[in-house]
């Protein structure tokens, strides 16, 4: 199975920030690469696919890069809402696998 | 709207089993794939299985390999995980989840559409 590692598992930041998530895969999964968010409580919410476009009712701070082994999410200034959980998970082959997470608090 | 509703969440005791349903609507059913993906408390996500659209394609997750069934019935846009020799480790929600198609070719796969999960709890 191809591992997916996140980093950092957990990132203090304040509102306006802009922040990066990295992903990095065990093996090359090409452009294969989604990112969710998920709130408490609730189901993950799909935030960009293919590594880096844009599901749609995304907002645009939101963007994704990267392709082989390493890639990034980055949120350009932070809101109030976009405080959660954020996974990576790889297409590239099955079983498809996520990330452990990375926790994104207010500072 | 588009929606997924799972069911058939319980208690169970190890070694039991319990068949979890997923009713979609608010699109054709027939033109996706369809995926279950379980959250154990406070972990992450972990794919179980896969199904095409036509299920002549299945996958599942080693963990699970042997002892869940996965299947679909289109024509009740419905799907299904049958689970037997239930252990502790299976505790978890479990989330219903459309997987949608980009491009060509089977990577091309995002999870777009998820359900708001049922809980499996296995306990003695």
């Amino acid at each position: 199975d191809i591992q997916m590692t996140q980093s950092p598992s957990s990132l203090s930041a304040s509102v306006g920030d802009r922040v990066t998530i990295t992903c990095r895969a065990s093996q090359s999964v090409s452009s294969y690469l989604n990112w969710y968010q998920q709130k408490p409580g609730k189901a993950p919410k799909l935030l960009i696919y293919a590594a880096s476009s844009l599901q749609s009712g995304v907002p645009s701070r939101f963007s994704g890069s990267g392709s082989g082994t390493d890639f990034n999410l980055s949120i350009s200034s932070l809101q109030p809402e976009d405080f959660a959980i954020y996974y990576c998970q790889q297409s590239f082959s099955t079983p498809r696998t996520f990330g452990q997470g990375t926790n994104l608090e207010i500072k | 709207e588009v929606e997924l509703v799972e069911s058939g969440g319980n208690l169970v005791q190890p070694g039991g089993s319990l068949r979890l349903s997923c009713a979609a609507s608010g699109f054709t059913f027939t033109n996706f794939n369809m995926n279950w993906v379980r959250q154990a408390p406070g972990k992450g996500l972990e794919c179980v299985s896969y199904i095409s659209d036509s299920s002549n394609v299945i996958y599942y997750a080693e963990s699970v390999r042997g002892r869940f069934t996965v299947s679909r019935d289109n024509a009740k846009n419905s799907l299904y995980l049958q689970m037997n020799s239930l252990r502790a480790e299976d505790t978890a929600v479990y989330f219903c989840v459309r997987e949608f198609r980009y491009g060509s070719g089977w990577r091309s796969g995002a999870l777009d559409i998820w359900g708001q999960g049922t809980m499996v709890a296995v306990s003695s």
